[in-house]
């Protein structure tokens, strides 16, 4: 079965300053996968898909992942952090023909001001 | 296009007690998932509907049940609920297949059993 791993489940950084979320995923066949973000008592916002084009993924409020396949991962970045960046991420893993999402445990981003 | 609309947005129940979750999918989105989120967890699948069938389930009891009408819109049902049945339940709706899909969540169901 396919999985995904965050690592970290919290992180903080300053505002202004570099985000890095990481996620790892298991697979013999690379996947679909997702960044999702979840703001308290909200519902999930897709951040952006990889999907077997570009390997770089630019998403929604500056975040953007690449896709490295070596690795196995699919880091989220961000170059410069926003208060409003404050939340859950989740990075979540579909397979090919399939519509079920496997999520990993998520990691909740605190911004320093 | 209206979004994925939950209701209720909170609920409280006795264990032992049946209860029914409501997700209005979003317009033209033939397929629903439903998802449970524990407290500090990602979300696990439950299940998904496409066009009235049960295509696909995760790993949880029978005594979670769904429905999905014709108008594409889903139930979720659960009976004899349990402490750890307390979560916050989530609803997606997408179309089918391809690498182009997306699911898009609703706000949730937060229901507490106690």
């Amino acid at each position: 079965a396919q999985s995904v791993t965050q690592l970290g489940s919290h992180v903080s950084v300053s505002e202004g300053a570099l985000v890095l979320l990481r996620c790892n995923y298991s697979s013999s066949v690379p996947p679909y996968l997702f960044w999702y973000v979840q703001y308290p008592n909200q519902g999930l916002q897709l951040l952006l898909k990889y999907t077997s084009a570009a390997t770089l993924v630019k998403g929604i409020n500056g975040f953007e992942a690449e896709f490295k396949k070596s690795e196995t991962s699919f880091h989220l970045t961000k170059p410069s952090a926003h208060m409003s960046d404050a939340a859950e991420y989740f990075c979540a893993v579909r397979p090919l023909g399939n519509e079920k999402l496997t999520f990993g445990t998520g990691t909740r981003l605190t911004i320093i001001p | 296009e209206t979004g994925v609309t939950q209701s209720p947005t909170h609920l409280i129940k006795t264990r032992g007690q049946q209860v029914t979750l409501r997700c209005s999918s979003q317009s033209g989105h033939n397929t629903v998932s439903w998802y449970q989120q524990a407290l500090g967890q990602g979300p696990q699948f439950i299940f998904q509907y496409y066009r009235e069938e049960e295509n696909g389930r995760g790993n949880f009891p029978p005594r979670f049940s769904g429905l999905q009408f014709p108008n594409y819109s889903s139930e979720l049902n659960v009976n004899a609920l349990e402490l750890d049945d307390s979560a916050l339940y989530l609803c997606a709706s997408s179309l089918p297949g391809g690498e182009n899909t997306e699911a898009f969540f609703g706000q949730g169901t937060r229901l507490t059993v106690v």
